[in-house]
C-alpha cells in the first residue's frame, strides 16, 4: 500500500515551453503533498507544500509564478514549470502524507526527470 | 526493478542504546546513496555516500557503503529521544530516484 506516482518519468522540452508533473496517490488520500527537487549529486531541496483545496505554501527562494503547484483532489497534485529553462533542469520529485497519521509519514513517488534544452 | 529496502521497518530503543539500520539498494546506473532525518516537514539530509568503504561522520551518526555488496548502514550511537524519527534512505541513480520505505527509530527515555 501507499503508492505514489508521478507522470511524466521523464520529459525533455524546450526552452521557453511549460511542462505539467502529476503526482498521484494511487491507494490512499493524501491531504498533503510535497514538491522537491534535486539536483545531481544533491540532496532533496523542498519547494513547496500543497494541501488539498488550498493555496500552496512555497519555501523561501522558489519562485510561485514559476512554479505553479494545483492540488485539486485528495489523490492529485500537479505542478507546473512555467516558461521553462535550461536552469530548471532537475529531478522533481513528489511525496504524499496520508491523511490522518499521528506521525509524519511521507511516500515518495518515483521522480519526474525534466530536461530542457 | 529498480528497488531500495530497508529494515528494520521499525526499531524501539531506550537512550544510550547503538542502533544501526540498514539500506539495501538495487539502482540501475547508481550514482549516489542518501540518508535523511524524517520528522516534521521535508526530511533532512544526513549523509550522501559515493564511493565504497570511506565512513561519513557526524556526531553520533556515522555512514557507509558497500557498493559490493550494495548496501549502506546508518549507525547512531547513544542514542537520544531527540533521534526518534524516520529515516529514509535514497538510491540515486541517472536516470532515478528509488527512496526506500524508511525505518522508524523510536528512543525511550
Amino acid at each position: 500500500g501507499a503508492v505514489v506516482s508521478q507522470h511524466p518519468s521523464r520529459v525533455i522540452c524546450k526552452s521557453g515551453t511549460s511542462v505539467k508533473i502529476e503526482c498521484r496517490s494511487l491507494d490512499f488520500q493524501a491531504t498533503t503533498m510535497f514538491w522537491y527537487r534535486q539536483f545531481p549529486k544533491q540532496s532533496l531541496m523542498l519547494m513547496a507544500t500543497s494541501n488539498e483545496g488550498s493555496k500552496a505554501t512555497y519555501e523561501q527562494g522558489v519562485e510561485k509564478d514559476k512554479f505553479l503547484i494545483n492540488h485539486a483532489s485528495l489523490t492529485l497534485s500537479t505542478l507546473t514549470v512555467t516558461s521553462a529553462h535550461p536552469e530548471d533542469s532537475s529531478f522533481y520529485i513528489c511525496s504524499a502524507k496520508r491523511g490522518g497519521q499521528a506521525y509524519n509519514e511521507q511516500f515518495f513517488g518515483p521522480g519526474t526527470r525534466l530536461t530542457v534544452l | 526493478e529498480d528497488k531500495v529496502v530497508q529494515s528494520p521497518l521499525s526499531l524501539v530503543v531506550h537512550e544510550g542504546d547503538t542502533v544501526t539500520l540498514n539500506c539495501s539498494y538495487e539502482v540501475t546506473n547508481f550514482r549516489s546513496l542518501l540518508w535523511y532525518k524524517q520528522e516534521k516537514k521535508a526530511p533532512t539530509f544526513l549523509f550522501m555516500l559515493t564511493s565504497s568503504g570511506i565512513e561519513k561522520k557526524s556526531g553520533r551518526l556515522s555512514s557507509i557503503l558497500d557498493k559490493k555488496e550494495l548496501s549502506s548502514i546508518l549507525n547512531i550511537t547513544a542514542t537520544q529521544t531527540g533521534d526518534s524519527a524516520i529515516y529514509l534512505c535514497e538510491g540515486g541513480g541517472s536516470e532515478k530516484l528509488v527512496f526506500g520505505k524508511g525505518t522508524k527509530l523510536t528512543v525511550n527515555p
